[in-house]
């Protein structure tokens, strides 16, 4: 199985910022990267699709960006509904995998 | 608009079978458009694949849960199901069915989700 490693597993922000998560696959998954947001006690809702793409009605504060190994998701100026865990999944293999999470708090 | 609806018990005895429907509303599971699919999520954990269902029937599941994992559809239903037999504890999880779309043969996500059925294996 295709491993993926977010970093950081949690971080702190406030409102307004500019954040930046990492995903790093343990093998070469050209753009087949997927993130989603997660909210507590809900489904996870899919932000971007094929590593850089914004799936329809996400802002475009957020951003994905990255190939091979390594991708970002980017979040250019956070806002109050944006504290949740956020989860990048390869899709070049099967099975399907996540990364373990970042869960974004408040400072 | 697609939507996900899962249902079954949310108790289940150790060494049982896991019985989980998903209904899809405003779609059809016979649509070559979608790969239905199952993922889990253990209290306090990450989201865990599970394994998916193709219109054709084709399936496939995460080798480590193969041997106990079984994906069916109902077209007549419009539903699919999962089935994980000889559960233990380690079996407790909020479990989600999902579609992965495809679109001009290129995947594209796991973009409608259903709220997510918890399960919990005790006696």
């Amino acid at each position: 199985d295709i491993q993926m490693t977010q970093s950081p597993s949690s971080l702190s922000a406030s409102v307004g910022d500019r954040v930046t998560i990492t995903c790093q696959a343990s093998q070469d998954i050209s753009n087949y990267l997927n993130w989603y947001q997660q909210k507590s006690g809900k489904a996870p809702r899919l932000l971007i699709y094929d590593a850089s793409n914004l799936e329809r009605g996400v802002p475009s504060r957020f951003s994905g960006s990255g190939s091979g190994t390594d991708f970002t998701l980017t979040i250019s100026s956070l806002q109050p509904e944006d504290f949740a865990t956020y989860y990048c999944q390869q899709y070049d293999n099967l099975p399907r995998t996540f990364g373990q999470g970042t869960k974004l708090e408040i400072k | 608009q697609m939507q996900l609806q899962e249902s079954g018990p949310g108790l289940v005895r150790p060494s049982q079978t896991l019985s989980l429907t998903c209904t899809v509303s405003g779609g059809y599971v016979s649509s070559g458009d979608y790969y239905w699919t199952w993922i889990r999520q253990h209290p306090g954990k990450g989201l865990e694949w599970i394994g998916y269902i193709y219109h054709s029937g084709i399936t496939y599941s995460k080798p480590s849960l193969k041997s106990r994992v079984s994906i069916s559809l109902d077209t007549s239903k419009n539903q699919f199901s999962l089935k994980l037999s000889s559960v233990t504890a380690a079996d407790t999880a909020v479990y989600y069915c999902a579609r992965e779309s495809l679109g001009l043969g290129e995947f594209l996500g796991l973009d409608v989700w259903g709220q997510g059925t918890t399960v919990t294996v005790s006696s």
